[in-house]
């Protein structure tokens, strides 16, 4: 069965501090994707990547970096979290040149 | 910017009820996907559809994309209360392959 894995279901950081979260895919897909959701905002889209070292921002990628330095994997950094990060983070990967993704369960990520 | 307008944001049914959730945009989408997201969980792809009046059926959901490729319904008869869930409608176009999220309509069918 295809699978699209996030390291943590949940995480609990302190304000500051810096934050990994990693997502590794099995389907061989060339892009990858980091989404925020948040309760009448929807999924909005912070970073993705279409092929290993490359990444381009999304709609709201301040406070936020990534590195993709093997197909399989990309991950999601917060340089400095502050509490208006706290969210729901779900990854996402698909096929080059097809917009349908396949999701992680995400990460409940609370920053106190 | 491509917007899609999801409605109803919430819709509460008992079980057995039929049901139509509709995605609405100004733009012209080549493709469209609708997923169900379950508490706790990440979407779950249900259906793409890229053909203007295209409709798909899985088991008790029919999906219909628009003629103009602009907007597309997700009807489901008899609903149960496995069908409980947050349902994601999104559209690419303009040959990008990053798609555009509605907002969602959370469904909950009570038994």
């Amino acid at each position: 069965d295809v699978k699209v894995t996030q390291s943590s279901r949940y995480l609990v950081k302190r304000t500051g501090e810096k934050v990994f979260l990693e997502c590794v895919q099995d389907m061989d897909h060339e892009n990858m994707f980091w989404y925020r959701q948040d309760p009448g905002l929807g999924l909005r889209l912070i970073y993705f990547s279409y092929d290993v070292k490359m990444k381009e921002k999304g709609d709201i990628p301040e406070g936020y970096s990534v590195s993709r330095e093997k197909k399989e994997r990309f991950s999601l950094i917060l340089e400095s979290a502050s509490t208006n990060q706290t969210s729901m983070y779900l990854c996402a990967s698909s096929f080059r040149g097809q917009a349908s993704q396949h999701f992680g369960d995400g990460t409940r990520l609370s920053i106190l | 910017t491509q917007l899609l307008e999801q409605s109803p944001q919430f819709l509460s049914i008992q079980e057995g009820e039929n049901l139509t959730v509709y995605c609405n945009s100004s733009s012209v989408f080549s493709s469209l996907q609708w997923y169900r997201q379950e508490p706790g969980e990440g979407p779950v792809l249900l259906v793409t559809v890229v053909t203007g009046g295209e409709v798909k059926k899985l088991k008790r959901l029919t999906f219909q994309f628009g003629d103009a490729r602009k907007d597309s319904s997700l009807h489901i008869t008899a609903a149960q209360p496995g069908d409980t869930g947050l349902y994601l409608c999104a559209g690419a176009g303009g040959g990008s392959y990053i798609p555009t999220f509605g907002r969602g309509t959370s469904l909950i069918v009570h038994p």
